[in-house]
């Protein structure tokens, strides 16, 4: 019962490099979530997709892109690092309307130095 | 746009007693979820309970319970018989049900609960 699975959980960059963070979610749900989670804050919305072939910004997209090919996935990428990026990131999922309890990965942290 | 707000960045209670989080909201819709949000230092985001904001029933999980008021749009979460591994961070969030396309979960800025042995 895998629910929601993010790689890597953890990560350090230089700045400058890019890497992509995926989650992939097995409980077939159209809605998936990117959050980052900044030391004593709380969650902010990166970037969120409603199916397969549909995403949209979140309060904090830049810096950020994603994309959404099949139902299970839904990488972020993250262009050109910045300190400004150091965080933990949570991925999330959950169904329609009916679906409404909403599943989170473990989170990964990433540190960009 | 909704927003959530946790004015209790911190709080502290003593082990086996009681403690009351507080959440508040705002929003123009009239049919959506409310959950409370536990996370432990792992950073793993944990489900304690949720509301549907139709349901006039306060949810109750085990120790856990809300309090409710549709009309003040606040959802205060009640922890009854502390125990130790309460300890962690409690997030409020919000979610619209029907709202196709802005199906996104809105978070407070948390409380950090502390049990003192």
């Amino acid at each position: 019962n895998a629910g929601v699975t993010q790689t890597p959980k953890f990560r350090i960059l230089k700045i400058g490099q890019s890497m992509t963070l995926q989650c992939t979610q097995d409980m077939n749900h159209n809605y998936m979530y990117w959050y980052r989670q900044d030391p004593g804050m709380g969650l902010k919305l990166i970037y969120y997709s409603v199916g397969a072939g549909i995403t949209d910004k979140g309060e904090v997209p830049n810096g950020y892109n994603v994309s959404r090919s099949t139902t299970e996935d839904f990488p972020l990428r993250l262009e050109l690092a910045a300190p400004s990026q150091t965080s933990v990131y949570f991925c999330a999922s959950t169904g329609g309307a009916k679906g409404n309890t909403i599943y989170f990965g473990e989170g990964s942290w990433l540190t960009v130095v | 746009a909704q927003t959530v707000t946790q004015s209790q960045p911190e709080m502290s209670v003593q082990e086996a007693e009681t403690v009351t989080l507080s959440c508040t909201y705002d929003t123009s819709e009239s049919d959506y979820y409310l959950f409370w949000y536990k996370q432990p230092p792992s950073r793993q985001m944990i489900l304690v309970i949720r509301q549907e904001a139709y349901k006039q029933q306060n949810a109750t999980e085990n120790r856990f319970s809300v309090n409710f008021q549709k009309a003040a749009k606040s959802f205060s979460l009640k922890i009854s018989d502390s125990q130790l591994g309460d300890a962690a961070m409690y997030f409020c969030a919000y979610r619209n049900r029907f709202n196709f396309g802005n199906e996104k979960l809105t978070f407070g800025t948390g409380t950090r609960l502390t049990i003192i042995p």
